[in-house]
């Protein structure tokens, strides 16, 4: 079964800070997706990265895919309160059976 | 574009009753189909996924089902509901197995 450890798992930071979260496996995934839910509704799709040491920058917002494929990054340059919410990872194996696994989340709250 | 109908947004059920909860897509044909259950607003479990109309696919045993009449629909029932089976359910859909999940926005299952 593959495993994927998210920290930390709660986060409160002030306006402006910066800010990494982790995603972590003992197993390799063929791709790695980040998705931020709010409150009460559905996650939403951030970002996809494939490539082992892929980067990926979304505005303030860059995910990087470690070289081995066990491991993702999302960094947050100057947080704004909109980007509160839950953040995702997910893992997708290889081969036939694929599937995603996802991590158990990181809450960030950005506060005003 | 696509879009996703997942209701009723909240449900109150006692221990015993049957239930279904319906998800629609639009927009897309033959959809990769899944059923998550998030408990507390953290990680996601796979219930069920389903590749094509009467083909499902169950990730956890336990007290539900799952049925796809139409292309584009997906149902997840119970004959008999439990104090464990409250949750967050998530209805989410997919252009192909490896292709970047699109959720909607849940029911919120309280069952007394």
């Amino acid at each position: 079964t593959q495993l994927l450890e998210q920290s930390p798992q709660f986060l409160s930071i002030q306006e402006g800070e910066n800010l990494t979260v982790y995603c972590n496996s003992s197993s390799v995934f063929s791709s790695l997706q980040w998705y931020r839910q709010e409150p009460g509704e559905g996650p939403v799709l951030l970002v996809t990265v494939v490539t082992g040491g892929e980067v990926k920058k979304l505005k303030r917002l860059t995910f990087q895919f470690g070289d081995a494929r066990k491991d993702s990054s999302l960094h947050i340059t100057a947080a704004q309160p909109g980007d509160t919410g839950l953040y995702l990872c997910a893992g997708g194996g290889g081969g036939s059976n694929y599937k995603l696994t996802f991590g158990k989340g990181t809450l960030l709250t950005v506060n005003p | 574009s696509q879009t996703i109908h997942q209701w009723p947004a909240t449900l109150v059920q006692p221990v015993g009753s049957p239930l279904s909860l319906e998800c629609t897509v639009e927009g897309t044909s033959n959809p990769n189909l899944y059923w998550y259950r998030q408990a507390a607003g953290r990680g996601l479990q796979l219930l069920f996924y389903s590749v094509g109309i009467g083909q499902i696919s169950s990730e956890v045993p336990q007290n539900l089902s799952a049925s796809r009449p139409q292309d584009r629909q997906f149902i997840l029932s119970s004959k008999k509901l439990l104090l464990s089976d409250s949750g967050f359910y998530l209805c989410a859909w997919s252009a192909a197995t490896r292709s970047p999940l699109h959720f909607g926005n849940g029911t919120r299952l309280t069952v007394t």
